[in-house]
């Protein structure tokens, strides 16, 4: 079974700052790890996923992410957000194996102030 | 190429009504998921379908919930005798293919809304 906890459900940052949110997974088995946002009312938009090869990896807006294999973490970072980046994000995991289920964090809400 | 379609995108039924609620897949896409956020959490998985099978229905509530997934026509979400803890957000997802490698993403819909009053 998998299981994905982000730390925190709410961030305040400034605009122009940088932020990072936080994700800790635990997996008897390997896993595809992921964030997506979610604007208000709006579906899930992934903004990037890690499969394999290189534990950085970049993705949409400027956003990239860390995976730390020994930490079993995969935190997201952006060194500079928006007033556009208001929105939840998401950490989510998707096991190797047959089960084609995302198992999903319970969100972090990112909260930009000019 | 269109993205997933929900429908309803908002719909309100009193306690003991029906609510069915649509998916139509990413165009070449055979399997689907289903998925509930309730207020203030995350997606919780449901179901998940291919062309008229249950593959894994180890998410969804025991009584009044069961989802289809015909061999033509969009995928169906069905709530009988619906009660206030079912309002939500459904979300529906497609992928073209099978978990494991290679990779197939889900791709996600808008969500209906759903309202218990």
């Amino acid at each position: 079974a998998q299981s994905v906890t982000q730390l925190d459900s709410q961030v305040p940052v400034f605009e122009e700052a940088p932020v990072e949110l936080r994700c800790n997974y635990s997996s008897s088995v390997s896993v595809y790890l992921f964030w997506y946002v979610q604007y208000p009312n709006q579906g899930l938009q992934l903004l990037l996923k890690y499969l394999s090869g290189s534990t950085l990896v970049k993705g949409i807006n400027g956003f990239e992410a860390e995976f730390n294999k020994s930490q079993t973490s995969f935190h997201l970072r952006k060194p500079s957000v928006h007033i556009s980046d208001t929105a939840e994000y998401f950490c989510a995991v998707r096991s190797y194996s047959s089960a084609s289920k995302i198992i999903f964090g319970s969100g972090t809400r990112l909260s930009i102030r000019p | 190429n269109a993205g997933v379609m929900q429908n309803p995108r908002h719909l309100v039924r009193r306690r003991g009504q029906e609510a069915r609620l649509r998916c139509s897949p990413m165009k070449g896409h055979s399997h689907v998921y289903w998925y509930r956020q309730l207020p203030e959490e995350g997606l919780k998985f449901m179901v998940y379908l291919q062309k008229e099978n249950i593959i894994d229905e180890s998410g969804m509530p025991k009584e009044r919930f069961s989802a289809e997934f015909p061999k033509e026509g969009p995928s169906i979400l069905r709530i009988q005798q619906v009660v206030r803890g079912d309002s939500a957000a459904y979300f529906c997802a497609s992928s073209p293919g099978l978990a494991g490698p290679p990779f197939y993403e889900q791709y996600f819909g808008p969500g209906t809304r759903l309202t218990v009053t």
